[in-house]
């Protein structure tokens, strides 16, 4: 069974440009959420969605921006990259969306290069 | 504030037993999961507690107490392959985690 999927692995962008991250869930799972790694420091809460519905948003500025699709599978969005944009972007997936005992999937990541 | 308190960085040998303590301070406590990351991988799930106690899967084990705000995850038979970085994370109703800083765990022959 594929796991959680993301796209791309590695990218570098310029200053000021946008980017756009992809993910597909576990298969049956509805809920996906994204997190930002910078080296050096745990995982930071941007986005989740449920249902195609946004569940809750981070402490991000409205240069990020996220969808969920029919398929569940989501897009990130940030415009307007910064070098502090530079991180690895994760997406966890999870069956419901409420942690009753569920784990949560994590993909491998995309590693974002701001330069 | 929300905060969660871990050390940086423990060292041990292999065959020895590590405990890592998170301390908490959040709104909207579900649970307490523990995840762990080799450099330049995916976290991946270890263990999670939503009721106070102990809960054993193999080497690893998780305690928590919400009275005290307070978990560890302790890792026995430690092996080479054990040394990454670990994280307690919060979760609310909703799935949501908030992450720790990470404890490295170095393992040393």
């Amino acid at each position: 069974d594929a796991g959680v999927t993301q796209s791309p692995t590695h990218l570098i962008k310029t200053r000021g440009q946008h980017v756009t991250l992809r993910c597909s869930p576990i298969s049956g799972h509805k809920s996906v959420s994204w997190y930002q790694q910078v080296l050096g420091q745990g995982p930071q809460f941007i986005f989740q969605y449920y249902e195609k519905e946004e569940r809750g948003r981070g402490n991000f500025p409205d240069r990020f921006s996220a969808r969920q699709f029919p398929n569940y599978s989501s897009e990130l969005n940030v415009n307007a990259l910064l070098l502090g944009d530079s991180a690895l972007y994760l997406c966890a997936s999870s069956l419901e969306g409420g942690h009753s005992g569920n784990t949560i999937y994590f993909g491998e990541g995309s590693w974002l290069t701001v330069v | 504030g929300q905060s969660l308190e871990q050390p940086s960085e423990v060292t041990a040998v292999e065959g020895a037993i590590v405990q890592i303590n998170c301390t908490y301070q959040t709104s909207g406590f579900y649970g307490l999961s523990w995840y762990q990351q080799h450099d330049g991988g995916a976290p991946t799930f270890l263990s999670y507690n939503a009721l106070d106690g102990l809960e054993e899967t193999g080497r690893f084990s998780s305690f928590l107490s919400r009275s005290d705000s307070y978990g560890y995850l302790l890792l026995q038979e430690l092996q080479m392959k054990d040394s990454a970085s670990y994280f307690c994370a919060v979760t609310d109703s909703w799935g949501k985690l908030q992450f720790g800083s990470g404890t490295q765990v170095v393992v040393t022959p």
